[in-house]
C-alpha cells in the first residue's frame, strides 16, 4: 500500500460529460502527480501541484484542469469527455526533497461510451 | 531528462536472480537513475534509486557503472509476483514529474 488513495476506483460515463477523480497523497507529502495512462500510449506526465500551486505542467488538454485544496488533496477535472480520454488516470505523490520518489495510487479507470 | 533504452521483454526462471538492464549514455551529473514496476494496471511501485554508489533494500539492488551510462537491476530471488513492467528512469529530481517510456515486461517462469 503506498499511502495515496484515489477515488473512484472505476467511472463509467457518456460522451459530453465531466467527471472529477480525487486523490488523498501520503501523509506528509506536499507534492502531487497526476499521469494518464492509455493502451497506446504508455504513462504520460499530465500536471504537478506543490502545496497548492501548480508547479509543473506535462501533456494536459485545455478541457482538463485540476487543483490542489489547502488539505493537500487534488482533484482532476475533465470535461467533454471523449472516447478517446477513456484510460487510467493515477496520481502521485512525493516529498518535494530533490531526489524524493513518487508514490503512485492504484489509478481511477475512466471509460468514456 | 535523459533517454533510457531497456529491452522490451525479458524472462527469468522462478528463484533465480533477474538482472534488467538500463542504458542511459546522455545522463548528466545531477540526475539520478530511478526505477519503478507496473503490476498490470495497477500504479507503479517504486523500486529503488541512486545517483552514482550501488544501493540496495529490501527489494532489490541496483548496480551503477562508474561512468555512470549504464546500469543494472536486481531482484535477487525473483518470484512469480515479480512479473511486471520495469521502469528505468533518469531524472534530476522529482519535481518536473517522470518520463516513463516503454519499459521491460519481466515474465518469470515457474
Amino acid at each position: 500500500d503506498s499511502g495515496v488513495t484515489q477515488t473512484p476506483k472505476h467511472l463509467i460515463t457518456a460522451t459530453g460529460q465531466r467527471v472529477t477523480l480525487r486523490c488523498s497523497p501520503r501523509s506528509g507529502d506536499l507534492s502531487v502527480y497526476w499521469y494518464q495512462q492509455s493502451l497506446d500510449q504508455g504513462l504520460q506526465f499530465l500536471i504537478q501541484y506543490y502545496n497548492g500551486e501548480e508547479r509543473a505542467k506535462g501533456n494536459i488538454l485545455e478541457r482538463f484542469s485540476a487543483q490542489q485544496f489547502p488539505d493537500l488533496h487534488s482533484e482532476l477535472n475533465l470535461s467533454s469527455l471523449e472516447l478517446g480520454d477513456s484510460a487510467l488516470y493515477f496520481c502521485a505523490s512525493s516529498v518535494i526533497s530533490y531526489n524524493s520518489p513518487l508514490h503512485f495510487g492504484n489509478g481511477t479507470r475512466l471509460t468514456v461510451t | 531528462d535523459a533517454k533510457t533504452t531497456q529491452p522490451p521483454s525479458m524472462d527469468c526462471a522462478e528463484g533465480r536472480a533477474a538482472n534488467l538492464p538500463c542504458n542511459h549514455s546522455t545522463i548528466s551529473g545531477n540526475e539520478y537513475v530511478y526505477w519503478y514496476r507496473q503490476i498490470h494496471s495497477q500504479g507503479p511501485q517504486y523500486i529503488i534509486h541512486g545517483l552514482k554508489n550501488n544501493e540496495t533494500n529490501e527489494m532489490a539492488s541496483l548496480i551503477i557503472t562508474e561512468d555512470r551510462k549504464s546500469s543494472t537491476l536486481i531482484l535477487p530471488h525473483a518470484t512469480l509476483r515479480d512479473t511486471a513492467v520495469y521502469y528505468c528512469i533518469v531524472s534530476g529530481g522529482g519535481a518536473d514529474g517522470l518520463t516513463f517510456g516503454k519499459g521491460t515486461h519481466l515474465i518469470i517462469q515457474p
